[in-house]
C-alpha cells in the first residue's frame, strides 16, 4: 500500500509569484487536508477536501486555494506569495465518513521558501 | 474555538529517564485526542489516540489518558531511549454535524532530546 506522497520536496520562490503543491492520497482515502507548519510551530489547518469539494477552511486568505481530483489526489495553490508563506506544507489523507473521525496519514511535506 | 496547549520545551533527558509532556485542551463537545511525533526531516506520524473520556492510548511504550474533568491528555513514557528524540505534538479533532471530518488542531510542539 502506497502512503501519502507530496511533490516537490523543496521549492524556492520570490515574493509575488504563484506556487502549486501536489499531494497523492493513500489508496482508499477520499479526504485530503492541507496544513501549514511554520518553523518551530505546530501545523495550522488550511482546508480540507472531501470527494472533490472543499469541506472546511481554516483562517487563511483566499489566495490559498485548492483542488481535489477524481482520483482524490489534490493540489494546493498559493497566489501572490509573501515572505510569511515560507513554511513546511503538509498533506494528510483519510477515509471520510459522515460524522466519524478517521486517522489522518501525513505525507513528508513540501518545504517552501519565499525570498 | 478549539485550542491545544503543550508544556514549554525543549525537554532534555538521559536515557531510561521518565518522560511527561503536558497537554491541555479547550474544545466544545467531545473531541478525539492525539499525539503525533515528527522525526527530523520527516512528516508527522500518529503515535497514539483516544476517542472518549477515560480512554488510554498506548503505543511503543508511550501512554496518554483522556481526562475530561481536567481537559488533559498528558504523554508519558517510563524509560526513554535516544531514538525517542523528536518533536511531539498534541492535537484534537472535533466534528459537528458531519462536517470537517477530522480537522486537527495542534499544539505548538515539544522538542525532546534524549542523551545516552
Amino acid at each position: 500500500e502506497t502512503g501519502v506522497t507530496q511533490s516537490p520536496t523543496h521549492l524556492i520562490k520570490t515574493r509575488g509569484q504563484q506556487v502549486t503543491l501536489r499531494c497523492s492520497s493513500q489508496s482508499g482515502h477520499n479526504t485530503v487536508s492541507w496544513y501549514q507548519q511554520a518553523l518551530g510551530q505546530g501545523p495550522q489547518f488550511i482546508f480540507q477536501y472531501y470527494r472533490e469539494e472543499e469541506n472546511g477552511r481554516g483562517n487563511f486568505p483566499p489566495r490559498f486555494s485548492g483542488l481535489q481530483f477524481p482520483n482524490y489526489s489534490s493540489e494546493l495553490n498559493v497566489n501572490a506569495l509573501e515572505l510569511d508563506d515560507s513554511a513546511l506544507y503538509l498533506c494528510a489523507s483519510s477515509k471520510g465518513v459522515a460524522g466519524e473521525v478517521h486517522e489522518q496519514f501525513f505525507g513528508p511535506g513540501t518545504r517552501l521558501t519565499v525570498l | 474555538g478549539n485550542s491545544v496547549t503543550q508544556m514549554e520545551g525543549p525537554v532534555t533527558l538521559s536515557e531510561e529517564a521518565f518522560l511527561t509532556i503536558n497537554c491541555t485542551y479547550t474544545a466544545t463537545g467531545y473531541p478525539s485526542l492525539f499525539w503525533y511525533v515528527q522525526y527530523p526531516g520527516e512528516g508527522l506520524q500518529l503515535l497514539l489516540k483516544a476517542t472518549k473520556a477515560d480512554d488510554k492510548g498506548s503505543n511503543k511504550g508511550f501512554e496518554a489518558t483522556y481526562r475530561k474533568e481536567t481537559t488533559s491528555f498528558h504523554l508519558e513514557k517510563g524509560s526513554v531511549q535516544v531514538s525517542d528524540s523528536a518533536v511531539y505534538f498534541c492535537a484534537l479533532s472535533a466534528t459537528a454535524g458531519g462536517t470537517s471530518y477530522g480537522k486537527l488542531t495542534f499544539g505548538q510542539g515539544t522538542i525532546l532530546t534524549v542523551h545516552p
